[in-house]
């Protein structure tokens, strides 16, 4: 069955760094496109990025480009978030997802998601 | 401030039908797939509708998705207690390009 497992949440100071990992099993994890959707405490959903299948197209949500990195490892069916410059605001529990776009670029819809990992940044 | 706008709460009583609306624009409900979610309490969000209007297995048929234009809807029949949860409409945005999610709507079922 399809799993995706976060690590690599905890507590940080603003203007730290932070990766996050997103280890997926039961699926061809190079066929599908992966995003990082993030949630505030007590707040809605946020998309953070994309990566295609790839690893070749990526795109970023606004308040995270140029501060987030978001990559993949196809050899070790790993998805990463490299977060850097951290605000407080960038405080969510942060989910990876697979895109339902098997063999496209992405359609951006996900079909599974992680369990989520907390990121809290605070001084 | 979403792009995609949806109301805050919605409420029905069991056994009701409801429906949540997600307003968009030309460039992100217009032309692609509006998706929706359903989030209960301490839980991740579940794929409920997909491609508009196409259910994953394991989704009652009580759920049901429709688009025209550049709005779409979500609606639920028969309403049941365990259907109380936040609701998302999401869709790719090509002109920025980004993703984007509605505000999303909690759904009381009284």
């Amino acid at each position: 069955q399809v799993q995706l497992v976060e690590s690599g949440g905890g507590a940080v100071q603003p203007g730290r760094s932070l990766r996050l990992s997103c280890a997926a099993s039961g699926f061809t994890f190079s066929n599908y496109a992966m995003h990082w959707v993030r949630q505030a405490p007590g707040k809605g959903l946020e998309w953070v990025a994309v990566v295609s299948y790839s690893g070749n197209s990526k795109y970023y949500g606004d308040s995270v480009k140029g501060r987030f990195t978001i990559s993949r490892d196809n050899s070790k069916n790993t998805l990463y978030l490299q977060m850097n410059s951290l605000r407080v605001e960038d405080t969510a529990v942060y989910y990876c997802a697979r895109d339902e776009g098997a063999g496209r670029l992405w359609l951006f819809g996900f079909d599974y998601w992680g369990q989520g990992t907390l990121v809290t940044v605070s001084s | 401030q979403s792009v995609l706008t949806q109301p805050p709460s919605a409420s029905g009583t069991p056994g009701q039908r409801v429906t949540i609306s997600c307003s968009g624009s030309s460039s992100n409900i217009g032309i692609n797939y509006v998706y929706w979610y359903q989030q209960l309490p301490g839980a991740a969000p579940k794929l409920l509708i997909y491609r508009n209007n196409q259910r994953p297995s394991g989704v009652p048929d009580r759920f049901s998705g429709s688009k025209s234009g550049t709005s779409a809807s979500l609606a639920i029949s028969g309403l049941r207690s365990e259907d109380e949860a936040d609701y998302y409409c999401a869709a790719w945005d090509d002109s920025l390009p980004v993703g984007m999610f509605g505000g999303g709507t909690k759904l009381t079922v009284l």
